[in-house]
């Protein structure tokens, strides 16, 4: 079946470390984007990226970098640059970029730190 | 500045109806979104209106009038599994999702 993987479901993250957030798709994608979801607020965008090899900062990109060097991954790294990184983090992905193709959401990886 | 409002909880009994209602402000507008969300999971699309009016898809049913900058989705016959968060996010002029905080909707007996 196609679909997005997330992985780890949960991690923990000391304090200076930088941790590594893994989202693959077999869905043949163009468009991937990742998200944070705090409690009591609606999904904030962090990157975005339309095609391989080429991404944008979203709204709340400090702190965070990403990579989409193949179409199926686009990772995330939480850097020690980021001080509240609590928060459960989302990866989707559309067929393009244009927006108003539903996105496709992986089940999720809770960060919380040590 | 862009926002997007809905009730942050409502509670339904089972068998019933609920209108989940969402009014938004967005720098333009090209069309409004319904995710369901169970809790520790992953969104899943629901439905999309871009044009006014009723689109309806088996017990779910979505509504919007754009001159009024409101959206509702409909749910009917609830079932127990309909316990979830609902979360309405509307497309800007630059292609944009706003997302609202989402409605927690609790279904009892």
């Amino acid at each position: 079946d196609g679909g997005i993987t997330q992985s780890p479901k949960y991690l923990f993250r000391k304090e200076g470390q930088n941790v590594t957030l893994s989202c693959e798709q077999n869905l043949n994608h163009d468009a991937m984007y990742w998200y944070r979801q705090d409690p009591g607020q609606g999904l904030r965008l962090i990157y975005y990226s339309q095609i391989v090899n080429d991404f944008q900062k979203g709204d709340i990109a400090e702190g965070y970098s990403v990579s989409r060097e193949k179409k199926e991954s686009f990772p995330l790294t939480v850097t020690s640059a980021q001080k509240n990184p609590t928060a459960f983090y989302l990866c989707a992905s559309s067929i393009d970029g244009d927006n108003n193709q539903p996105q496709h959401f992986g089940d999720g990886t809770r960060l919380s730190i040590l | 500045g862009q926002n997007i409002d809905q009730p942050t909880e409502m509670t339904a009994t089972e068998g019933a109806i609920v209108q989940i209602n969402c009014t938004y402000q967005t720098s333009g507008f090209n069309g409004l979104f319904w995710y369901q969300q169970h809790a520790g999971e992953a969104p899943t699309f629901l439905s999309y209106n871009v044009l006014d009016g009723l689109e309806e898809k088996g017990r779910f049913s979505s509504f919007l009038s754009r001159s009024k900058g409101y959206s509702y989705l409909l749910l009917k016959e609830l079932q127990m599994k309909d316990s979830a968060s609902y979360l309405c996010a509307a497309l800007d002029s630059n292609y944009q999702l706003i997302w609202g905080a989402g409605t927690k909707l609790i279904i009892k007996p």
